[in-house]
């Protein structure tokens, strides 16, 4: 059970910032927020995680809402590259097994 | 960075044989392992989990005497698809935890494995 809902996927002008949007209303206090992404034919790809602050890094940044029930992964430039499978999961540590859901397929337009 | 590799990054075999399908941590220790499984427009499937010396650890409904897993050393695991089918045909990805803290993320993904059986 991934515990988390996705939509399946969306669209994104190159140049612009992609939003991607997560729910996960059950998650536990002491579950994190990861993301990872994975492009076709690839092994995912880790991006970023965070508990309850907002984080940010060199590829994106994550928006986590105070009640902790949703967040958002921020790609602030979108390019052609970044066209691939994003998925959001909660887990309790860095070293606890990854359960992929069906994550959204983004598709960055030239 | 922490890189994993995998080999080979494809096969293809006759139905019946088996193949074996390398999974390693060319610059850090790792203490676990996972084994996953991809289907054409679907999502990874987590087969099983192994630690270096011990038995691995099997999700439900994963067989584990088709599907064999060693984690003979802390850079190195093994899975084994025996008696290979049609319906394993899959792309295989395995990860590798380095158990370091302070990396964002401790585990690290292999660029997969397709297997193809005819």
């Amino acid at each position: 059970d991934a515990k988390t809902t996705q939509p399946p996927s969306m669209d994104c002008a190159e140049g612009r910032a992609a939003n991607l949007p997560c729910n996960h209303s059950t998650i536990s206090g002491n579950e994190y927020v990861y993301w990872y992404r994975q492009i076709h034919s690839q092994g995912p790809q880790y991006i970023i995680h965070g508990l309850k602050n907002n984080e940010t890094n060199e590829m994106a940044s994550l928006i986590i809402t105070e009640d902790r029930k949703s967040s958002t992964l921020i790609l602030p430039h979108a390019t052609l590259r970044d066209t691939a499978v994003y998925y959001c999961i909660v887990r309790v540590v860095q070293d606890d097994k990854i359960i992929f859901g069906k994550g959204t397929r983004l598709h960055i337009l030239p | 960075g922490a890189v994993v590799s995998q080999h080979p990054s494809w096969v293809i075999c006759k139905s019946g044989t088996s193949v074996k399908i390398e999974c390693r941590s060319l610059d850090f220790q790792a203490t676990t392992m996972f084994w996953y499984r991809q289907f054409p427009k679907q999502s990874l499937m987590l087969m099983a989990t192994s630690n270096e010396g011990s038995k691995a650890t099997y999700e439900q409904g994963v067989e584990k005497d088709k599907f064999l897993i060693n984690h003979a050393s802390l850079t190195l695991s093994t899975l084994t698809v025996t008696s290979a089918h049609p319906e394993d045909s899959s792309f295989y990805i395995c990860s590798a935890s380095s158990g370091i803290i302070g990396r964002g993320d401790t585990q690290y993904f292999g660029p997969g494995t397709r297997l193809t059986v005819l």
